[in-house]
């Protein structure tokens, strides 16, 4: 079973539409969680970090279960711009490596 | 200012040769780590440097790859003799301390 996992999709919406990925991970010994973004062929590029009490940026917001080892990514007022994969990443407590899920595709339709 | 920078963009080798991978973080970043992207399979970290030690080389998949960090700055990470199976992209970030890590466009290495 793989650390960090998410479903692959892809998710295919209309522009304007209000789309959430979600997350699991399985390691208890992990603190820091965050949502990178990667576009076709291209590095990974971070979105936001995500924080205990729920955090939002501008159209996107971050949610954090502890107890159910769940994380969510929910964008709102979906764009063109916003087709990439996501990447939910998990950080072990005393641990520089990052540890990232397989991705969930977003494609977002005109 | 200048983001992180891997060279070859694009590599393609003959199985059983060696490879030499290349990054220069971004200037003044303590921090360097390496990561590699197969098909289908999410990132997986390789190995990560303070300085030019490195304190986690856990995710080095066999005695095959090394790496090492000079003067505070550029790495290289080594494959000998490589394998098919080493086909991958191989992505370096660098981070301040325990900030966010910036990744480089990364080496795709492609082994026949």
């Amino acid at each position: 079973r793989k650390e960090v996992e998410q479903d692959p999709g892809p998710f295919n919406v209309p522009e304007g539409a209000t789309v959430a990925f979600n997350c699991t991970y399985s390691n208890s010994a992990s603190q820091s969680f965050f949502w990178y973004r990667q576009d076709c062929r291209k590095e990974p590029k971070l979105l936001m970090s995500v924080y205990s009490s729920g955090n939002e940026d501008g159209r996107f917001t971050a949610q954090l279960n502890r107890a159910s080892q769940y994380i969510s990514l929910l964008i709102r007022d979906s764009k063109l711009s916003d087709s990439a994969t996501y990447l939910c990443v998990a950080n072990r407590s005393g641990r520089r490596a990052l540890t990232f899920g397989s991705g969930t595709r977003l494609q977002v339709q005109p | 200012g200048a983001g992180v920078s891997q060279s070859p963009s694009n590599k393609v080798t003959e199985k059983g040769k060696d490879v030499e991978l290349r990054c220069d973080p971004i200037s003044g970043h303590t921090a360097l780590y390496w990561y590699r992207q197969s098909l289908g399979q999410g990132l997986e970290f390789l190995i990560y440097f303070q300085g030019n030690s490195a304190p986690d080389k856990s995710g080095l998949p066999s005695d095959r790859f090394s790496a090492e960090r000079t003067g505070g700055s550029v790495s290289t990470l080594t494959i000998q003799r490589t394998q098919q199976e080493d086909s991958a992209v191989y992505l370096c970030a660098s981070s301040l301390e325990d900030r966010e890590q910036f990744f480089g466009p990364g080496t795709r290495l492609t082994v026949l």
